[in-house]
């Protein structure tokens, strides 16, 4: 069966720190990922996407991933965290030209200062 | 449009009532999903379309609720005798051509008193 797994509910991190946020997957074909970005009361927006070649992919506002086929992870990271990083993070698997979107719990982001 | 606009925005609506959520996605994008996100998790799939037919409705929870998209462009979810567990937040994206990369609108948040 397909899954996504979040294994952070909650992360607190200062701002201009470094962040990851983790994200295992299982997934009986090859795996499309993405990672979702949702702040209060918007809809997703997608910070970026896995679909083959180079395994470091780099998206919006600064976030890059790393696919890791071997530990079946996809884990979101930024160098320095900004206060307007502050949401919920989706992670989410799929086939590329499939019908559907795997979606994780989400990992809350809270930035102090 | 722009992006992919949902309405109405907010809807509340008593327990055994009859909803209908549209939504107009982005100009040209063939591929259109309905989610569902209840407080807490993260998106579930629903129906998507290709076209104007539902190529998947695996996702649909029962037979209380539809979708259809009669010209290809706009989509109707409809949901019959509403019941308190259908309270949550629908999500409409599309995509051209039925790549998963695929743009969220905000959402209906639906709320069955």
């Amino acid at each position: 069966a397909q899954s996504v797994t979040q294994p952070d509910i909650h992360i607190t991190v200062s701002e201009g720190a470094s962040l990851e946020l983790r994200c295992n997957y299982s997934y009986g074909a090859t795996p499309y990922l993405f990672w979702y970005v949702q702040s209060p009361g918007q809809g997703l927006q997608l910070l970026l996407k896995y679909f083959s070649g180079d395994t470091l992919v780099q998206g919006i506002k600064g976030f890059e991933a790393e696919f890791k086929r071997s530990q079946s992870s996809f884990n979101l990271r930024k160098p320095s965290v900004h206060w307007s990083d502050a949401a919920e993070y989706f992670c989410a698997v799929g086939a590329r030209y499939g019908n559907k979107l795997v979606f994780g719990a989400g990992t809350i982001l809270r930035v102090k200062s | 449009g722009a992006g992919v606009s949902q309405t109405p925005s907010n809807k509340v609506t008593e327990k055994g009532k009859y909803v209908e959520l549209r939504c107009d996605p982005i100009s040209g994008h063939t591929a259109l999903y309905w989610y569902r996100q209840s407080l807490g998790q993260g998106p579930e799939f629903l129906i998507y379309f290709q076209g104007t037919g539902a190529a998947d409705d695996s996702g649909l929870p029962n037979d209380r609720f539809f979708a259809v998209r009669p010209e290809g462009s706009v989509s109707t979810l409809k949901i019959q005798r509403t019941e308190r567990g259908d309270s949550a937040v629908y999500l409409c994206a599309s995509s051209l051509g039925g790549d998963l990369e695929a743009f969220f609108g905000q959402g209906t948040r639906l709320t069955v008193v």
